[in-house]
């Protein structure tokens, strides 16, 4: 079974500044997605940014871009020039890419807060 | 384009009491899935549904959860009869789209409370 481990229970950082958020995994498959979920007080989780396995190329959106080490399995967040909007909870997710079996599994989350 | 619906946002029940939530996913998104969220946790997945068949039900607690999609659109969760435990946000999602990726859009959920 793949699980999705995130050590920070807690990060804070300075607006505009820049933070990263740490991600492991662990899984026996060669391909997969991994997420960065952003949760913030109103619940609905948002889609921050995706990677796909077999891609080499590190994804990036805007100010957010990940660190992806497959051979460590490790899958880091960055948060560029953060902004006060930025606060919320961080879900890092797995998913296989086999047809059929399309579940999340979550880590348990680090809580960003954003210092004026 | 509307998101996923769920209602109601916030419940509070005496626990043995009955409790419902309601969802309504994306127009087109075939896939739709229940999602529980303890406190301090990331979601875990409940149940997914393909159209109206329940596919993926093993972590689904059938002692006192159900779950309905009849007509392949929106669906219903129910607990019966709620526990202390069973306190925690119920998270609905939906995907849609022919093969590759598809993207799971979530609701706002449900936070119910067991008193």
């Amino acid at each position: 079974a793949q699980t999705v481990t995130q050590s920070q229970p807690e990060m804070s950082v300075q607006e505009a500044e820049t933070v990263t958020l740490s991600c492991t995994y662990d899984t026996s498959e060669s391909d997969y997605y991994l997420f960065w979920y952003k949760q913030p007080p109103s619940r609905q989780m948002i889609l921050v940014i995706r990677q796909e396995a077999y891609k080499q190329q590190n994804a990036t959106e805007n100010r957010f871009s990940v660190n992806f080490q497959k051979a460590a399995k490790s899958f880091s967040l960055k948060i560029s020039d953060s902004q006060l909007g930025d606060a919320a909870m961080y879900f890092c997710a797995y998913r296989t890419v086999l047809f059929g079996n399309e579940k999340l599994t979550f880590g348990t989350g680090t809580r960003l807060t954003i210092i004026p | 384009e509307a998101g996923v619906v769920q209602s109601p946002r916030y419940k509070i029940i005496e626990k043995k009491q009955p409790v419902a939530f309601w969802c309504n996913p994306i127009s087109g998104h075939n896939t739709l899935y229940w999602y529980l969220q303890n406190l301090g946790q990331g979601p875990e997945l409940l149940i997914r549904y393909e159209n109206e068949e329940a596919v993926d039900d093993s972590q689904l607690p059938k002692d006192r959860f159900s779950a309905e999609r009849l007509k392949g659109v929106d669906s219903t969760l129910k607990i019966q009869p709620a526990e202390l435990g069973d306190s925690a946000v119920y998270l609905c999602a939906s995907s849609g789209g022919e093969g590759g990726y598809n993207e799971q859009f979530f609701g706002p959920g449900t936070r119910l409370t067991v008193l």
